[in-house]
This record gives C-alpha cells, sequence and structure tokens, in this order.
C-alpha cells in the first residue's frame, strides 16, 4: 500500500527566505506527483505536477523535483511571501490516474511578514 | 467554465439521517473522485469512476455510495450518518491520467 509521509509537519519563516517541503513515497512505482496548496476552509489548487518521466517542474517562484528511484520529491519556493502561507500537500498516482490520488499530510506553512 | 462544483457548502445532520453530496464538472473528463479530509490529515479516496456507468470503491468507501449516470455528475450518497462521517468531503476530477481538479468541498457535520 503506497503511503505518502510529508516533513516538516510545521513550518515558520520569516519573509524573502528560501525555503523546502519535503515529500516521500514507498512504492517508487508512481505514475505522476502532484503538489497541492490548500488554504483554510478552502479546496485545493493544483500547483505542479511532475509525469513519473520528468525530474523537475517549474511554476514561477516554485520548483518541484522528483527522484523517482528513491520515493522523494521536493518543492522549493523562492524568495517567500507572506501570500505563500498555506498549507502544501503532496500527492502520488499509482494506477495511471485510474485509482485516485495517496496523500500526505501536509505541510504547514507561515511566512512572517 | 465553472469547473468542479459541489453543493451544498456546509451540511449538519443528526445520527441516522441521509443525505446525498452533488458534484458537476463541466471539462467533460471522463475521471471523477470522491474524497474525505479529516482535521490534520490528508485527503483519502472514497470511490472513483471511470466514465459513466462504471465505478470502484476506493480507500475509505464504507456508509457511503455513489452513481454516476451522465460524465458530468457524480453524486456521494451518505446512509444512516455517524459521526465519524463528520468530515470535508472534496470532489475531484481529470482528464484521464493528467492533473486533478479540485472541488471547494462540502464541510458535513453529524451530530
Amino acid at each position: 500500500k503506497q503511503e505518502v509521509t510529508q516533513i516538516p509537519a510545521a513550518l515558520s519563516v520569516p519573509e524573502g527566505e528560501n525555503l523546502v517541503l519535503n515529500c516521500s513515497f514507498t512504492d517508487s512505482a508512481i505514475y505522476n506527483l502532484q503538489w497541492f496548496r490548500q488554504d483554510p476552509g478552502k479546496g485545493l489548487t493544483s500547483l505542479l505536477l511532475i509525469q513519473s518521466s520528468q525530474r523537475e517542474q517549474t511554476s514561477g517562484r516554485l520548483n518541484a523535483s522528483l527522484d523517482k528511484s528513491s520515493g522523494r520529491s521536493t518543492l522549493y519556493i523562492a524568495a517567500s511571501q507572506p501570500g505563500d502561507s498555506a498549507t502544501y500537500l503532496c500527492a502520488v498516482s499509482s494506477g495511471g490516474g485510474a485509482d485516485g490520488l495517496t496523500f500526505g499530510k501536509g505541510t504547514h506553512l507561515i511566512i512572517q511578514p | 467554465n465553472a469547473g468542479v462544483t459541489q453543493t451544498p457548502k456546509f451540511r449538519i445532520l443528526k445520527i441516522g439521517q441521509s443525505m446525498t453530496l452533488q458534484c458537476t464538472q463541466d471539462m467533460n473528463h471522463n475521471y471523477m473522485y470522491w474524497y474525505r479530509q479529516d482535521p490534520g490529515m490528508g485527503l483519502k479516496l472514497i470511490y472513483y469512476s471511470v466514465g459513466a456507468g462504471i465505478t470502484d470503491k476506493g480507500e475509505v468507501p464504507n456508509g457511503y455510495n455513489v452513481s454516476r449516470s451522465t460524465t458530468e455528475d457524480f453524486p456521494l450518497r451518505l446512509e444512516l450518518a455517524a459521526p465519524s462521517q463528520t468530515s470535508v468531503y472534496f470532489c475531484a476530477s481529470s482528464k484521464t491520467v493528467y492533473e486533478q481538479y479540485f472541488g471547494p468541498g462540502t464541510r458535513l457535520t453529524v451530530t
């Protein structure tokens, strides 16, 4: 059974810092990995999708990497801003999209002004 | 293009009552999913569907039922509500192997 772990569970940093969120998964036979952002009381917003054949994806100040063989992904946030404060969720698809995503518990991020 | 819409946004049920959570997507996606999220936890898959007329169980299906009569709609039925079903419910859709798009969620309390 696939399990996804996110470290740290919570993180508080001053504005402007670069930071790394970590995600690990137990079964390397994934189809893709997706990073989401969740604001309090809101739904999920997709940030980046990495297919299993890819090593990284970039969107603005966000960069996600994938090392499938070691079961790890990182989300790098450059020049953090207070608006980046949210919970970040990592999820993997192990069945080609047919059988849903397996989620980690998330990293709760606070960026201090 | 509204994406994935869910109704209601909030609901309080008494133990033993039943209700249907509605989910509609206008992106012509084949795949649709229902997840639940408990406080401080990641999402867990309840049911999914790969197309109209086809549904299958996810990780936590007990106490729920689904149907998929059209491509657009994927309602989730709760029978005999229990306090353990207090959660936030998210519906999502995807076009085969591409990224999933989520609705805003339904916050359900069973007392």
